[in-house]
């Protein structure tokens, strides 16, 4: 696609809720980054994908974040039992280029929010 | 790891004058350096980059400047129009760590 792809748009969740958001990156990119942008902050990392290999999870908070990308393309990330300190944006970033130290072309994003 | 601060957090200009938005880092082996504009509600976009190897770069009426020595790099944007209004983000890169951005500056062009 011409740009990266972020669904839903906007998802709010009872406290507790399970969450799947989807990340569809430009084709072709080979990284993938995930953001979580707090109101009026700066996005802070996620996790990081190569292809299919998840090499960086160091900023996932807990144990309830997972993500993936199973086939190096579209990419999942899921929160398990939310809670009110999740909601956030949640930011998708693709590179066209392997590793880390390039300019990303980040998605719109999704806003959850917890109730 | 790296730490990026970026100063002001918020910043008002008169249309036509010049905004300076600085940024400073703490891993001395950082060496790219990129700045994101962010509209409200809107994703954020690459306006400009700067590797370590120069130290200006310049893109019509936006430049970034790098000063290795003291680990600071700062966007200029000059001849401020009101779409220039956004929040603007710097962000670091070191070694294999995704890029760490700074917590941003909200810029307001007053027409």
């Amino acid at each position: 696609g011409a740009g990266v792809s972020q669904s839903p748009r906007y998802k709010v969740a009872k406290r507790g809720q399970d969450v799947a958001l989807r990340c569809d990156p430009i084709s072709g990119h080979v990284s993938l980054f995930w953001y979580q942008q707090a109101l009026g902050q700066g996005p802070e990392f996620l996790t990081y994908f190569q292809n299919e290999a998840q090499l960086d999870k160091s900023g996932l908070p807990s144990d309830r974040f997972f993500a993936e990308r199973p086939e190096g393309s579209v990419s999942t990330l899921k929160i398990q039992r939310t809670q009110q300190e999740d909601s956030a944006v949640y930011l998708c970033a693709s590179s066209f280029r392997a590793g880390v130290g390039y300019g990303y072309t980040f998605g719109s994003g999704t806003r959850l929010t917890v109730v | 790891g790296e730490n990026v601060e970026q100063h002001p957090s918020t910043l008002s200009v008169q249309e036509g004058d010049s905004a300076v938005i600085k940024c400073t880092y703490s891993d001395s082996a950082s060496n790219y350096f990129p700045w994101y504009k962010q509209e409200l509600g809107k994703r954020p976009q690459l306006i400009i980059d700067i590797r370590s190897n120069v130290g200006e770069k310049k893109d019509q009426r936006i430049a970034v400047t790098l000063n290795k020595t003291a680990k600071h790099f700062s966007l200029h944007i000059t001849e401020t129009q009101p779409e220039d209004s956004a929040v603007y983000f710097c962000a670091a890169f070191s070694g294999n760590t995704p890029l760490v951005f700074g917590k941003g500056t909200r810029l307001s062009v007053i027409a």
